[in-house]
């Protein structure tokens, strides 16, 4: 049974440009749910879907920062005119519950902007 | 403003030895605290969890420890292994209906042999 895969592993882009990122939830897992992880701000909860319909984005930066989820296969976090200070891993997790009750996370993009 | 705080930020313990971690949170509405343990490279990954109506949840040599008058809770690891050495974050959800987590800043375990 896979996890939740998250794609690219590794992500350098410059200063500006449009940065998206994957995830695959685990099969039969109704809630996704991103998470910003930083050695200054710890992790930080951004945005999570219910069923794929988006339910809480209060942790999401307003401007610059979108999530989807188009099918309960895969979500996307997309950053446009990325900047340094994006720079951190993004964790996705899923929960088979809608109560979100037992996070499943995934290993992490590691987003460095340059 | 960090509604679930940590304590220590790190700590070594030797094999053997019981780690005792710290957590506290502010919002009375928090009813759900799981712990999460994180190795590098690696997402976290749920180790145990309580809720506010309990007052101790135990799981092999994991326990925690919850005072819901003073808004703190502990994790204990007995004979704490060298294979524990990783970052345990402490985590807290509001009864309010959002399902997501607040974390704290975490704590990092070095358990030497």
């Amino acid at each position: 049974n896979a996890g939740v895969i998250q794609t690219p592993r590794h992500k350098v882009t410059g200063k500006g440009q449009e940065a998206t990122l994957w995830c695959e939830p685990i099969s039969g897992h109704s809630a996704v749910f991103w998470y910003r992880q930083t050695i200054v701000q710890g992790l930080e909860f951004l945005t999570y879907f219910r069923n794929q319909a988006p339910i809480d984005d209060s942790g999401m930066p307003k401007e610059r920062f979108s999530a989807q989820m188009p099918n309960q296969s895969h979500s996307t976090l997309k950053i446009q005119s990325t900047q340094p200070q994006d720079s951190a891993v993004y964790l996705c997790a899923s929960s088979r519950g809608v109560s979100g009750n037992t996070l499943y996370f995934g290993e992490g993009s590691r987003l460095i902007v340059v | 403003q960090q509604q679930v705080r940590q304590s220590p930020q790190s700590l070594t313990v030797w094999e053997g030895e019981t780690a005792i971690l710290n957590c506290s949170y502010e919002n009375s509405a928090f009813d759900y605290f799981p712990w999460y343990q994180q190795f590098p490279g690696e997402g976290p990954a749920l180790l145990i969890a309580i809720r506010s109506v309990s007052d101790k949840k135990e799981d092999g040599r994991f326990t925690i420890f919850f005072n819901k008058r003073e808004k703190k809770l502990s994790l204990h690891i007995t004979d704490s292994q060298p294979g524990d050495s990783a970052t345990y974050f402490c985590a807290a959800r509001d009864q309010g209906g959002s399902a997501k987590l607040i974390f704290g800043e975490g704590t990092k375990l070095t358990v030497s042999s």
